[in-house]
Parts: structure tokens; sequence; C-alpha cells
């Protein structure tokens, strides 16, 4: 069965410190690895995805992921947080050949002034 | 470019009212679409997904009910709403990998 989560429900970080949203995954098999932000009232966002080669990943509005599969981890971080990052943000998770994503329950995360 | 739209944005309802919320998909062909519903803005839970014309698997045996008239079409519907049934209702479409949302509408079950 394919997991995800998002150990923290809430992250507070001070603008223009780094920021990183944790996120681990069971699946068995390949997994491909996405992160999304919702702002108020809106749809998901894409902001980027992890399917094979560099473990590194780079995204949407300066955000990066690193894949680490001995950990089964794909924490989102970007350098410098700013307060129009503040959000909710989700990790998920698809296997090959699955049309589904599984989604974890999200982390709200807040940019202090 | 790809676009995807649902309508209505916001809706309030009685109990016992019927509902009908719409999907489109502009700019793909055949896409894999999905129907999923977020209460309190937090987790996300898959509610239909479709890979084709009438073609319907249900994740979550409940008050809803979903078609695919047509290709780029998705329509969640209900007899009879429940309180339960309010919430934040997001349509997205898959291509090869990442799925893309749409605005969202925002039901409240009076």
């Amino acid at each position: 069965a394919q997991s995800v989560a998002q150990p923290e429900d809430q992250v507070n970080v001070a603008e223009g410190n780094p920021l990183t949203v944790k996120c681990t995954y069971s699946v068995s098999g390949n997994p491909y690895l996405f992160w999304y932000v919702q702002y108020p009232n809106r749809g998901l966002q894409f902001l980027l995805k992890y399917i094979t080669g560099d473990n590194l990943v780079k995204g949407s509005y300066g955000f990066e992921a690193e894949f680490n599969k001995s950990q089964t981890s794909f924490h989102l971080k970007k350098p410098s947080a700013l307060v129009s990052d503040s959000a909710l943000y989700f990790c998920a998770v698809r296997v090959t050949g699955a049309n589904n994503l599984f989604f974890g329950t999200g982390t709200r995360l807040t940019v202090i002034p | 470019s790809q676009t995807i739209h649902q309508w209505p944005a916001t809706l309030v309802q009685p109990v016992g009212s019927p509902l009908s919320l719409e999907c489109t998909v502009e700019g793909t062909s055949n896409p894999n679409l999905y129907w999923y519903r977020q209460a309190a803005g937090r987790g996300l839970q898959l509610l239909f997904y479709s890979v084709g014309i009438g073609q319907i698997s249900s994740e979550v045996p409940q008050n809803l009910s979903a078609s695919r008239p047509q290709d780029r079409q998705f329509i969640l519907s209900s007899k009879k709403l429940l309180l339960s049934d309010s919430g934040f209702y997001l349509c997205a479409w898959s291509g090869w990998a990442e799925q893309y949302f749409g605005p969202g509408t925002r039901l409240t079950v009076t």
C-alpha cells in the first residue's frame, strides 16, 4: 500500500531564513514524488516533481526538493523564505503504472515578517 | 496550454437538494480526470477518477456519483445532499505524471 506522511502540521519560519517542509513516503515500487502548494480558497498548484535522475529537483518560485531513497524522504526546501510563501503544502506520491496520487495531510507554512 | 475550469465557484444548498458540479478541461485530449473533496482546508479525499468517457471508478462509497459524458467533461452529482457533503471540491486532470487542479467549488449544505 502507498502512503505519504507529513509529520508537521505547522511550520513557522522567519522571513529570509531557509525553510524545510518534511515528507516521507512508503510505496511498493518506484515512486514518483510531487509537491503542491495551496493558497486559501484556491486549487492546488504544482510545484515540482521527482521521476528519475538527479536527486535534487528544482521547481517553481525558488523551491527545491531532495529525493532520498534510503530515508524514503522528499523534503521541500527553499534557501530564503518569503512572506508570500505562507500557504498549505502537500506532498504526494504515485507508483509507476498507477493512475492515482496519494497525498499527505498537508503542512501549513507561516513565514513571519 | 491546458486549462481546467470548475463551476460554480461557490454554492449553498439545503439538505436534501440535488447537486451538479461541472469540470471541463481545455487543451488536452483523453486526460485522466479526478474529483477530490477537501474538508476544513486540510487533507484531500479522492472521490472518483475516470480514464475515459463513461469510465468511472469510485474510491469511497457515499452519497455522490460522477459521470463523464464527454472526453473533457467531468460531472459530480448527488440526488440528495447531506450536511456532511459540505466541503471544497476539486477537479484535476493528469497527463503522464503530475495532476493539475481546477480552482475548486466551495459547497455549503445548510
